[in-house]
């Protein structure tokens, strides 16, 4: 049972470079959701999507670009990575909003130095 | 803006004792979650809250959702060691995609 994977779980950047954290899940959800937790801190939602092809802001967006362009897969993007983003990412999904489970990612580590 | 707000943020407590932690939220919501989150790990839903008065037990823990009085409570009964961790709480806004507020956590620890 593979859920929600994230690639990659570690990654140290230096201050402007880019990259993409990836988010698959095999459950057929429509829809998932980028969120950050910092230290001491709950999580916060970044961007977040109802279905394919769909994008949406949430509360801390800046700094960060999202893409669904397959029902399985949602991207994250750093397009000029600050010290500030330096927080672990959690990769959420769920089959719609009614209720049921929201299962998370086992989250991935990003440093910027 | 959604607040969610829980108490306490640490909690230490001896194995076989009861507790409760609460989590208060500012804005109407009929669905409210519980997490658990074991260092370095992810979250581990533990409950779904859909109603008014709903009640959801799983072994030593309870959750109970008010929301009229808009608070939650996930309550310990005769804690052991296995279940020290950090737990959240989290509030979906009604209408909003399952977009989850968080509270801070409770980072719970049980001694022997």
């Amino acid at each position: 049972n593979a859920g929600v994977t994230q690639t990659p779980k570690f990654r140290v950047l230096k201050t402007g470079q880019s990259m993409t954290l990836l988010c698959a899940q095999d459950m057929n959800h429509e829809y998932m959701y980028w969120y950050r937790q910092d230290p001491g801190m709950g999580l916060r939602l970044i961007h977040y999507s109802v279905g394919e092809g769909t994008t949406a802001k949430g509360e801390v967006p800046d700094g960060y670009n999202v893409s669904r362009l397959k029902k399985q897969n949602f991207l994250l993007g750093l397009e000029s990575a600050a010290p500030s983003q330096t927080s672990v990412y959690f990769c959420a999904s769920s089959w719609d909003s009614s209720g049921n489970t929201i299962y998370f990612g086992e989250g991935s580590w990003l440093t910027v130095v | 803006e959604l607040k969610v707000e829980q108490n306490p943020l640490f909690l230490s407590m001896q194995e076989g004792k009861n507790y409760t932690i609460y989590c208060n939220y500012s804005t109407t919501s009929d669905r409210l979650y519980w997490y658990r989150q074991d260092p370095g790990k992810s979250l581990e839903s533990l409950f779904v809250l859909l109603s008014n008065g709903a009640v959801k037990q799983e072994g030593r823990l309870m959750a109970s959702l008010d929301t009229k009085a808009r608070l939650s409570t996930l309550h310990i009964t005769a804690a052991v060691h296995d279940l020290s961790a950090t737990y959240f709480c989290a509030v979906e806004e009604t209408g909003t995609a399952s977009k989850l507020t968080f509270g801070t956590g409770t980072r719970l620890q049980v001694t022997l």
